[in-house]
């Protein structure tokens, strides 16, 4: 089982509505999980950051976490076609040096559609 | 600009030559990091160092080697350089071990 998992898409959007993104990750002792975003060429860039259960917002943009069901999500609202890009979710998980590594999903492709 | 800074942006080079990515962050952090991003986009790490200790060593052939000169700086040796290690390589950094991190602009890795 793959440590992060996310639906690789593509996943398309209208413009105006909400994209909603999904990630499930494997070890049930991660505290701490991030949303980044990925333009194609770029490098990535961190846009939300959820460390408790239940819902996190920032602008446009809700983190929503499930420790119990080990599930994080991203809404985004009125999406934008500038939205269109990679979306990467990240979890900490232990390395094989004992510490902690952020540990990357494959990504969401997301297209916004005008 | 506070940021982290990569350097080469690109580089090109044949099988077998040695080569050396730098890494530099401005951010006052303790912890930085080089990542690999292959052909798939999989951004999986390769290296962590905690104020120039290294802390994280995944399954990586020690024809890498990752040198820390002081906690604002992490470079990236690559001896005997194969066509498998093209790819685009990350450095990131964050303020401690296990928070947020922030990445530099990749370095484009053609090994021909």
């Amino acid at each position: 089982q793959k440590e992060v998992e996310q639906n690789s898409g593509p996943l398309s959007v209208p413009e105006g509505a909400i994209a909603s993104l999904n990630c499930t990750y494997s070890d049930r002792g991660s505290q701490s999980f991030f949303w980044y975003r990925q333009y194609s060429g770029k490098s990535p860039e961190l846009i939300m950051s959820i460390y408790s259960n239940g819902d996190k917002e920032d602008g446009r943009f809700t983190a929503q976490l499930n420790k119990a069901s080990q599930y994080v999500s991203l809404l985004i609202r009125d999406s934008q076609p500038s939205d269109s890009a990679t979306y990467l979710c990240a979890v900490f998980a232990l390395s094989n040096f004992g510490n902690e590594k952020l540990t990357f999903g494959t990504g969401t492709r997301l297209t916004i559609i005008p | 600009d506070t940021a982290v800074s990569q350097t080469p942006k690109y580089l090109v080079t044949q099988m077998g030559n040695d080569k050396s990515i730098k890494c530099e962050q401005n951010l006052g952090h303790d912890t930085m990091y080089w990542y690999k991003q292959d052909s798939k986009k999989f951004l999986k790490i390769m290296f962590s160092y905690n104020n120039k200790e290294l802390i994280i060593n995944e399954t990586v052939p020690n024809r890498f080697s990752p040198k820390s000169p002081d906690k604002a700086h992490l470079n990236l040796h690559i001896n005997s350089l194969e066509l498998g290690d093209s790819a685009v390589y990350f450095c990131a950094s964050s303020p401690d071990r296990e928070t947020e991190q922030y990445f530099g602009p990749g370095t484009r890795l053609t090994v021909t």
